[in-house]
């Protein structure tokens, strides 16, 4: 399967500053990326769907304005939260979905906004 | 809508038992579905899938899971567990085309020396 990786895996910032989030794809062209937000002790939930050269899909409830996706190449996706607050302290995920469409998952970005 | 249930948020087993993970879904045609490992520091891994075919589907690490239609489940199973195996694991199923995973709230597998 694909190699993903994510950069960095730990982040703390203040808050009001801006955080970029950076999801490659190592080995594998990935047309298309996912973004998840997961809490502590709970599952994953899908903030948007990252497509190569094209603005990202957004799931309802998540503010495109404040999680900004840039999908510009096929082995990269950026995720910048900005004017990050306290709320917005999680983990965050990346995967690219493969040939057969089963998804390849980072290893996740903690984030901690003080 | 459409969900997924994992109705253990997490279970105790002995090193060398064996292992069910129960995962039921609601949709009204069959899914395609998976089971996730997530390990501490390390990323969401694919233990299986199925998108059809034999119902009793193997994955890496000695897991198995058998597709239920008539139940709507998915359990993943293993005939002796490892001290390794003590993860968090989820069921997670795509019901359209863009293979857009609904997740189950997983379950934490401890193991007992």
């Amino acid at each position: 399967g694909a190699v993903v990786s994510q950069h960095p895996s730990w982040v703390i910032c203040k808050s009001g500053t801006s955080v970029k989030i950076e999801c490659r794809s190592l080995d594998f062209q990935a047309t298309t990326m996912f973004w998840y937000r997961q809490f502590p002790k709970q599952s994953l939930m899908l903030m948007a769907t990252s497509n190569e050269g094209s603005k990202a899909t957004y799931e309802q409830g998540v503010e495109k304005d404040k999680f900004l996706i840039n999908h510009a190449s096929l082995t990269l996706s950026t995720l910048t939260v900005t004017s990050a607050h306290p709320e917005d302290s999680s983990f965050y995920i990346c995967s690219v979905q493969g040939s057969y469409n089963e998804q390849f998952f980072g290893p996740g970005t903690r984030l901690t906004v003080l | 809508a459409q969900s997924v249930t994992q109705p253990d948020i997490h279970i105790t087993v002995s090193e060398g038992a064996s292992l069910e993970l129960r995962c039921n879904y609601s949709y009204g045609a069959t899914p395609y579905l998976f089971w996730y490992v997530q390990s501490p520091g390390q990323g969401l891994q694919l233990l299986l899938k199925y998108f059809s075919g034999d119902t009793l589907v193997q994955g890496i690490k000695g897991f198995e899971a058998e597709f239920k239609r008539s139940q709507s489940s998915f359990n993943l199973r293993k005939p002796s567990v490892h001290w390794s195996d003590a993860a968090e694991y989820f069921c997670a199923v795509a019901m359209d085309s863009n293979y857009q995973l609904i997740w189950g709230a997983g379950t934490k597998l401890i193991i007992k020396p």
